[in-house]
């Protein structure tokens, strides 16, 4: 597609339930990037893959948050057992090697109730 | 540690005017890169204008500039001639060590936004 795609774009969560995000990014992009916005605030880093590979999963914030991309193409973040907490918007961005710039979807907010 | 510092919660501007959208930042490495992305309310982050540390020239990409200050680490929007469509959050982030291949150097990290509302 032409733009970084995201789905859902709203997930209500009931509090202990598993979810997963998917995100589809720009083709031919081979760094993904996964951020958290909380409400009223700058986006935060979650974690970033090179391809398949995920080389930076220091922003994850527990072990409730687990990111895969097994073929290189989409990504699913997966939170287990949701808290209220983890109420945000979670962005996906895609890049170019060697490009500055990362281009971002329209995000999938995740209310926990 | 890196960090990105925006002291305008909200602007209020009339149409057609000039604004300047403030970001100060704090970093300890040499090379590294400064952007701005325009958030509307549909939730999209729309990448608007880069600046690296080592370009010598002011960053410009049609109504938008960037007035680059490396002395006083500051990197401020300016956006000529403002359209009610300009009415959005907008953030300031940045990336260090962009001309090495660093794990770190990958992640954006953002300010807490300015939001500015253009008035007819």
């Amino acid at each position: 597609g032409a733009g970084v795609s995201q789905s859902p774009r709203y997930k209500v969560a009931k509090r202990g339930q598993d979810v997963a995000l998917r995100c589809d990014p720009i083709s031919g992009h081979v760094s993904l990037f996964w951020y958290q916005q909380a409400l009223g605030q700058g986006p935060e880093f979650l974690t970033y893959f090179q391809n398949e590979a995920q080389l930076d999963k220091s922003g994850l914030p527990s072990d409730r948050f687990f990111a895969e991309r097994p073929e290189g193409s989409v990504s699913t973040l997966k939170i287990q057992r949701t808290q209220q907490e983890d109420s945000a918007v979670y962005l996906c961005a895609s890049s170019l090697p060697g490009a500055p710039e990362a281009f971002f979807g329209q995000g999938t907010r995740l209310t926990v109730v | 540690a890196q960090k990105i510092t925006q002291t305008q919660p909200g602007m209020f501007v009339q149409e057609k005017e000039a604004v300047t959208l403030d970001c100060t930042y704090d970093t300890s490495d040499q090379s590294y890169g400064l952007f701005w992305y325009k958030q509307p309310s549909s939730g999209e982050m729309i990448f608007l204008i880069y600046q690296g540390s080592y370009d010598e020239q002011n960053a410009t990409e049609g109504r938008y500039s960037l007035n680059f200050q490396k002395a006083r680490k500051s990197a401020n929007l300016v956006i000529s001639a403002s359209q009610l469509g300009d009415s959005a959050m907008y953030f300031c982030a940045m990336r260090e060590a962009l001309y090495r291949t660093s794990l770190r150097a990958q992640k954006l990290v953002f300010g807490q936004g300015t939001r500015l509302t253009i008035n007819p």
